[in-house]
């Protein structure tokens, strides 16, 4: 069964962190992709990846960087954490014109 | 810009009865289309899918028609059912593309 995990459900950061969402995937997907989801927003595109050391800017990429060192891991790297960044954020995977396969997200508040 | 739309944010439905959930898109390359169901806290799950290339796709209850010249999809769910309840999402995406690009989602109460 295909499996998109992402290290924490919840986490709480003070403004000004440096914040890493760690996101493993086992299916061998080249694309990864980070969404944040916020009511009434839907899912917006951060970053994605197409390959190892590949990535591309989405719809909000700023105050966020991403990292694909191996194929199976796609971080999300909050620079300087700042209230407006707490939400949900969401990792996928998935091959090109395939669903998507999400994991359960992290919901983050940063205070 | 909201390439895909979804403009009823809520539908409540009568267990047993048809859902019917909306989605618009305004980007004629749009080749491929998505249906996700969300429950709170816990990511997206993929329901059902469509190609350009057909105007109906079914799945047991789930059912997705498309119509490419009212750039229009709609998820038809029969019978609804109490679990049913969630977001659910619309989303597409070019063949020349990586990303979905997704709706602001609907969410369905189904009551008993």
């Amino acid at each position: 069964d295909v499996k998109v995990t992402q290290s924490s459900r919840y986490l709480v950061k003070r403004t000004g962190e440096k914040v890493f969402l760690e996101c493993v995937q086992d299916m061998d997907h080249e694309n990864m992709f980070w969404y944040r989801q916020d009511p009434g927003l839907g899912l917006r595109l951060i970053y994605f990846s197409y390959d190892v050391k590949m990535k591309e800017k989405g719809d909000i990429p700023e105050g966020y960087s991403v990292s694909r060192e191996k194929k199976e891991r796609f971080s999300l790297i909050l620079e300087s954490a700042s209230t407006n960044q707490t939400s949900m954020y969401l990792c996928a995977g998935g091959q090109t014109n395939s669903p998507l396969h999400f994991g359960n997200g992290t919901r983050l508040t940063v205070t | 810009d909201q390439q895909v739309k979804q403009n009823s944010p809520s539908l409540s439905v009568q267990e047993g009865r048809i859902s019917i959930l909306n989605c618009d898109y305004t980007n004629s390359m749009f080749d491929y289309f998505l249906w996700y169901k969300k429950y709170p806290a816990e990511g997206p799950t993929f329901l059902i899918s469509i190609s350009s290339i057909k105007d109906k796709n079914e799945d047991g209850r789930f059912t997705v028609f498309l119509n490419k010249s009212a750039k229009h999809l709609s998820l038809h769910i029969v019978p609804s059912q109490p679990g049913d309840s969630a977001v659910y999402f619309c989303a597409a995406i070019s063949n020349s593309g990586y990303a979905l690009n997704f709706g602001k989602g609907t969410s369905l109460l189904v009551t008993p």
